[in-house]
């Protein structure tokens, strides 16, 4: 089945570390994006990528990288300058152009204990 | 700064009633308003979308309403049932293709 695969469902990291969060497509899009999700905020653009090896950055990439080496893959790494990492991830693809699908993956929970 | 203000941030239903959740938007650019749908734990999925050039859609028992001068979008449920319990999310997009979305509405069906 075609879609977007996020791992791990369920992640913990503790104060001061890296930690990246996966995400995998096979629906062969070439546009990408994480999404940060925290309550009743909606969700808030971090990274996107139109194409493999570009990416911009969003409107809170502060304290997150990424990456874009490969067509099906979007790892996001959310570092230790990100002052208040605790959310839900999410990331989603799509083809590039206007009113397009995006499509989601089941999301991360990050927490920092 | 939110590009997209939605409200109410929660309603509750009783099941057959109408759910209403309304959208507003100041960036003119935009020219493709989706609302997506979420359940607890998982990933948002497309509902239905509107473009401007048309002032209504309709797809089952869910509806946009979209007026341009008023840079205002509505999404009505009608007949809500148990199972539309959710988290639904309005967004705009432009000619940069990146969704902005609202802060989402929690819709409650009571049976």
């Amino acid at each position: 089945d075609g879609g977007i695969t996020q791992s791990p469902k369920y992640l913990f990291r503790k104060e001061g570390q890296n930690v990246t969060l996966s995400c995998e497509q096979n629906l062969n899009h070439d546009a990408m994006y994480w999404y940060r999700q925290d309550p009743g905020q909606g969700l808030r653009l971090i990274y996107y990528s139109q194409i493999v090896n570009d990416f911009q950055k969003g409107d809170i990439a502060e304290g997150y990288s990424v990456s874009r080496e490969k067509k099906e893959s979007f790892p996001l790494t959310v570092t230790s300058a990100q002052k208040n990492p605790t959310a839900f991830y999410l990331c989603a693809s799509s083809i590039p152009g206007m009113n397009t699908e995006a499509f989601f993956g089941q999301g991360t929970r990050l927490t920092v204990v | 700064q939110q590009q997209v203000k939605q409200s109410p941030q929660s309603l509750i239903v009783q099941k057959g009633g109408i759910s209403i959740i309304n959208c507003a938007y100041e960036n003119t650019a935009f020219d493709y308003f989706p609302w997506y749908q979420q359940f607890p734990g998982k990933g948002p999925a497309l509902l239905i979308a509107i473009r401007p050039d048309v002032s209504e859609k309709k797809e089952g028992r869910f509806t946009i309403s979209f007026n341009k001068s008023a840079k205002q979008f509505s999404l009505h449920i009608m007949d809500s049932q148990p199972g539309d319990s959710a988290t639904y999310f309005c967004a705009a997009a432009g000619d940069d293709y990146k969704l902005s979305f609202g802060a989402g509405t929690t819709v409650t069906v009571r049976a």
